[in-house]
């Protein structure tokens, strides 16, 4: 009973490198979000999808890229990366509709220096 | 968007009292509530959810009311134990947001023996 995975767990990147931030999901679900975490800021939504197909920016989208080629995966894509972009990324999904549970996964701490 | 204001950001209480939580939102169509749970080194996990029909929701130590006049809504834990200690983020998803949550900052709550 996986639920939503994400990896890595730690990564730490030198600034103007990019990377991948996987995840994915074996609960069929429809929605998947990406939020980055900050200390005292609560989580912020990156993208969002409500399908394979379908992307839409979230609050802070400056910087990332996703992609939701599959029902399963959602893939997070940094270019250029910055110190800004220290933080701690969930990525989290759910059944869809107006009231239900979302998931989130155990984070991937990244640092850019 | 939705805004969500989280008070207290810490909360230290000792084993056996009650803690609250409190929350207010902005935007008057949003219609679900729930409240997570992060502990150390993990993803968020939800903990209770109210929506708007209904006023108050109880869990064994965990309840949560909902005032949608005023735009706000609580959490209370009583009896609290050591486990308790965890971060909670509450959090709300609007009817025209196509399932996107918006969460407040998150309340450090520790728990003395």
């Amino acid at each position: 009973n996986a639920g939503v995975t994400q990896t890595p767990k730690f990564r730490i990147l030198k600034i103007g490198q990019s990377m991948t931030l996987q995840c994915t999901q074996d609960m069929n679900h429809n929605y998947m979000y990406w939020y980055r975490q900050d200390p005292g800021m609560g989580l912020k939504l990156i993208y969002y999808s409500v399908g394979a197909g379908i992307t839409d920016k979230g609050e802070v989208p400056n910087g990332y890229n996703v992609s939701r080629s599959t029902t399963e995966d959602f893939p997070l894509r940094l270019e250029l990366a910055a110190p800004s972009q220290t933080s701690v990324y969930f990525c989290a999904s759910s059944s869809g509709g107006m009231n239900t549970e979302a998931f989130f996964g155990q984070g991937t701490r990244l640092t850019v220096v | 968007g939705e805004n969500v204001e989280q008070h207290p950001s810490t909360l230290s209480v000792q084993e056996g009292d009650s803690a609250v939580i409190k929350c207010t939102y902005s935007d008057s169509a949003s219609n679900y509530f729930p409240w997570y749970k992060q502990e150390l080194g993990k993803g968020p996990q939800l903990i209770i959810d109210i929506r708007s029909n209904v006023g108050e929701k109880k869990d064994q130590r965990i309840a949560v009311t909902l005032n949608k006049t005023a735009k706000h809504f609580s959490l209370h834990i009583t009896e609290t134990q050591p486990e308790d200690s965890a971060v909670y983020f509450c959090a709300a998803k609007g009817g025209s947001t196509l399932g996107r949550l918006y969460f407040g900052r998150g309340t450090q709550l520790t728990v003395w023996p």
